[in-house]
């Protein structure tokens, strides 16, 4: 079965300091990447996606995340947190399942940036 | 545009009591779907419905009915609440269901007792 698995559940950073989230998934077939964060009190929005091409991609408020296919990893980064990126983030896979296409949300990181 | 709204931002029920949360999206999208989000395990899908007309079971079906009731308005009902079912819940839309991002309602806040 599809599945998405993000290591860290909780992450403590200083301001400034860089971010990685881990995102690893787990189908072999074509897939389209997500992250989505949620600021306290918010709803989730978009953060970037990938659909195909370079599998470098950037995304809002200096976030990009790199796709490799070999490790079905899609790691989230940013060179240099600030306070207003504490949220909760969320990756995404969407794939081909029995009777349609699914979108499986990973657990969740929390972020909290000290400032 | 308002997007995707949801009423009611919050509800407490006692257990065995029913209620429908309603979702409507401004945005003309065909997909639309209902999760419900507990801490420490990210947003599980409960019901979607690919086009209006039609509706699926998601991950955690059990407990829950839906309703598509046009292209803009998709229901979620709690027939008999139970305390397993306290939880935030999301609408969300998308244009259709592959490749295309989803975009979410506020949530709303349920505490069945």
């Amino acid at each position: 079965a599809q599945s998405v698995s993000q290591h860290n559940h909780h992450v403590i950073l200083s301001e400034a300091a860089s971010l990685e989230l881990g995102c690893n998934y787990s189908y072999g077939g074509t897939v389209n990447l997500f992250w989505y964060v949620q600021y306290p009190g918010q709803h989730l929005q978009l953060l970037l996606k990938y659909f195909s091409g370079d599998p470098l991609v950037k995304g809002i408020k200096g976030f990009e995340a790199e796709f490799i296919k070999s490790k079905f990893s899609f790691n989230l980064r940013k060179p240099s947190v600030q306070w207003s990126d504490t949220a909760e983030y969320f990756c995404a896979v969407n794939a081909r399942n029995t009777g349609g296409f699914k979108t499986i949300f990973g657990a969740g990181t929390r972020l909290f940036v000290k400032a | 545009n308002a997007g995707v709204t949801q009423t009611p931002k919050f509800q407490v029920l006692k257990t065995g009591q029913s209620m429908t949360l309603q979702c409507a999206q401004d945005m003309n999208h065909n997909s639309m779907y209902w999760y419900r989000q507990d801490p420490g395990m990210g947003l599980r899908l409960i019901y979607y419905s690919a086009s209006e007309g039609t509706t699926d079971k998601g991950e955690v079906p059990n407990g829950y009915n839906v309703s598509r009731l046009n292209k803009r308005e998709f229901s979620l009902r709690l027939e008999s609440a139970a305390p397993s079912q306290t939880s935030v819940y999301f609408c969300a839309s998308s244009s259709g269901q592959y490749s295309y991002e989803q975009y979410f309602g506020p949530g709303t806040r349920l505490t069945v007792t």
